[in-house]
C-alpha cells in the first residue's frame, strides 16, 4: 500500500502557482519522497526528490516539513499543459528491492 | 529518439490468446520494469529486472511470464488471457536497481474481449 495521501483533485488558475500537498506520516528517517505525473494519456514522469532539505529544479520546488510528515509540491507558474494527476510516492524497501508504490494521485485541473 | 519504447501500442484479442509487449530503452540504464494501470488507475509494479536479472515479482499470476534478452529490454509475455488483464502495461528503467528517478515508456493498452 501507498505511505502518502493527497486530496483527489484539486483546481488551478493558469499562471497562479500550484500547491499540492502530500502526507506521509509514517515516513522513515531515510526514506525519500518522490512525485511524479501523469499527463492524460502517456506515461508517468519524473518531477522532483527529496529527503529533508526543500528541493528545486527547472520544474518545480518540494517542501519538505521538518518533522517530514507532510511535503508540498510546488508548481510556481501553471500552464494549461500541467493538467496531469500528480503523484506524491514513498519509495518503499531497501537497496535493490526498494520500489514505488503509487497512490490515488491529486488530479490538477489548469484553468484559463 | 524515444528513451522508452514499446510495441505495440494498442493491442485488442480474445480471451485465451497468448500475447507479448515488447520494451526497449535505449539509456544505457541497468533496471528495467513492468507496472500495470487498471481501469481505476491504478499504477501496480509487476516485475523488475537488474541487467537481465529478474528482482522484483510481486505476486503476479505465472501467465505473466518476463523475459530480458539483454538489459536494453524487457518483454512481457502473457498466455490465456483473461478479461481481467485488461489494462495499460508501462515499461520503465532506471539508471539502478531501487532508483527512485524512473523513466517511463508511453503504454501499450491492452484490451481483452
Amino acid at each position: 500500500d501507498a505511505k502518502t495521501t493527497q486530496p483527489p483533485s484539486m483546481d488551478c488558475a493558469e499562471g497562479r502557482a500550484a500547491n499540492l500537498p502530500c502526507n506521509h506520516s509514517t515516513i522513515s528517517g531515510n526514506e525519500y519522497v518522490y512525485w511524479y505525473r501523469q499527463i492524460h494519456s502517456q506515461g508517468p514522469q519524473y518531477i522532483i526528490h527529496g529527503l529533508k532539505n526543500n528541493e528545486t529544479n527547472e520544474m518545480a520546488s518540494l517542501i519538505i516539513t521538518e518533522d517530514r510528515k507532510s511535503s508540498t509540491l510546488i508548481l510556481p507558474h501553471a500552464t494549461l499543459r500541467d493538467t496531469a494527476v500528480y503523484y506524491c510516492i514513498v519509495r518503499v524497501g531497501s537497496g535493490n528491492t526498494g520500489k514505488l508504490i503509487f497512490g490515488q494521485g491529486t488530479t490538477l485541473q489548469v484553468k484559463p | 529518439d524515444t528513451a522508452v519504447s514499446q510495441t505495440p501500442k494498442y493491442l485488442v484479442t480474445q480471451m485465451g490468446n497468448d500475447k507479448s509487449i515488447k520494451c526497449e530503452q535505449n539509456l544505457g540504464h541497468d533496471t528495467m520494469y513492468w507496472y500495470k494501470q487498471d481501469s481505476k488507475k491504478f499504477l501496480k509494479i509487476m516485475f523488475s529486472y537488474n541487467n537481465k536479472e529478474l528482482i522484483i515479482n510481486e505476486t503476479v499470476p505465472n501467465r505473466f511470464s518476463p523475459k530480458s534478452p539483454d538489459k536494453a529490454h524487457l518483454n512481457l509475455h502473457i498466455n490465456s488471457l483473461e478479461l481481467g488483464d485488461s489494462a495499460v502495461y508501462f515499461c520503465a528503467s532506471s539508471r539502478m536497481p531501487g532508483a527512485g528517478e524512473l523513466f517511463f515508456g508511453e503504454g501499450s493498452r491492452l484490451t481483452v474481449l
